[in-house]
């Protein structure tokens, strides 16, 4: 089956002890990208890959770290929480454009749900 | 900077009747546009796509794009209470991996 698992789904944690949620998919895509959802404000990108080794910023990274060592795995990286991180995250996943291809479509992950206090 | 705007509702509406949300973006080279649905603390899930300007339909959802007007909507026939959930808009560059997200639409179907 087609997914993108996070993990974990809920973490509470204290500030400034650093922690890393898992992002992993299996379906050999190429894209793959950090969003934080926060009342009022809707999905923001906080870092994407577009492949092995190669990250870029989105709208909100400061705070957050990532990596892309192998291709079906984005790792998000807080060195150091705050509060103001306490968001419901989601990692999601697509192909890169194939002219044979369909339009892409973006999967999604079920969330991971932090608490910073 | 890349808006995409949208009323944020609640919209209600009672069951049976179609549902009408709209979406507008900022970004002239958006070509690829998308409707996600959200229940509360869910993921986003994919609902439709749309790339050429007119109507596009699948079952009950209807999309629709005019580029002139940098305006998407979709509507929703025959609403059941299901379909009470947020609904994202999203415009994209490309053919859709880099997504700019509305903040979305609140929708509420009355029994």
């Amino acid at each position: 089956e087609a997914q993108v698992t996070q993990n974990p789904r809920y973490l509470i944690t204290v500030t400034g002890k650093k922690l890393t949620v898992t992002c992993s998919q299996n379906m050999n895509h190429e894209y793959m990208s950090w969003y934080r959802q926060d009342p009022g404000l809707g999905l923001r990108q906080i870092y994407y890959s577009m492949n092995v080794e190669v990250t870029d910023k989105g709208d909100v990274p400061e705070g957050y770290k990532v990596s892309r060592k192998e291709k079906r795995n984005f790792p998000l990286i807080l060195e150091s929480p705050s509060p103001n991180q306490t968001s419901l995250y989601f990692c999601a996943s697509s192909l890169l454009f194939r002219p044979s291809l369909p339009k892409n479509i973006q999967y999604f992950g079920a969330g991971t749900r932090l608490s910073v206090l | 900077q890349k808006e995409v705007e949208q009323n944020s509702g609640p919209l209600s509406v009672p069951e049976g009747a179609i549902a009408s949300l709209n979406c507008t973006y900022s970004d002239r080279v958006s070509q690829s546009f998308f409707w996600y649905r959200q229940y509360s603390g869910k993921s986003p899930e994919l609902i439709m796509s749309i790339y050429s300007n007119g109507d596009k339909e699948d079952g009950r959802f209807t999309a629709q794009l005019n580029k002139a007007s940098q305006y998407v909507s979709l509507l929703i026939r025959d609403s059941q209470p299901s379909d009470s959930a947020t609904y994202l808009c999203a415009a994209s560059p490309n053919s859709g991996y880099a997504l700019n997200f509305g903040k979305g639409t609140s929708l509420l179907v009355t029994p």
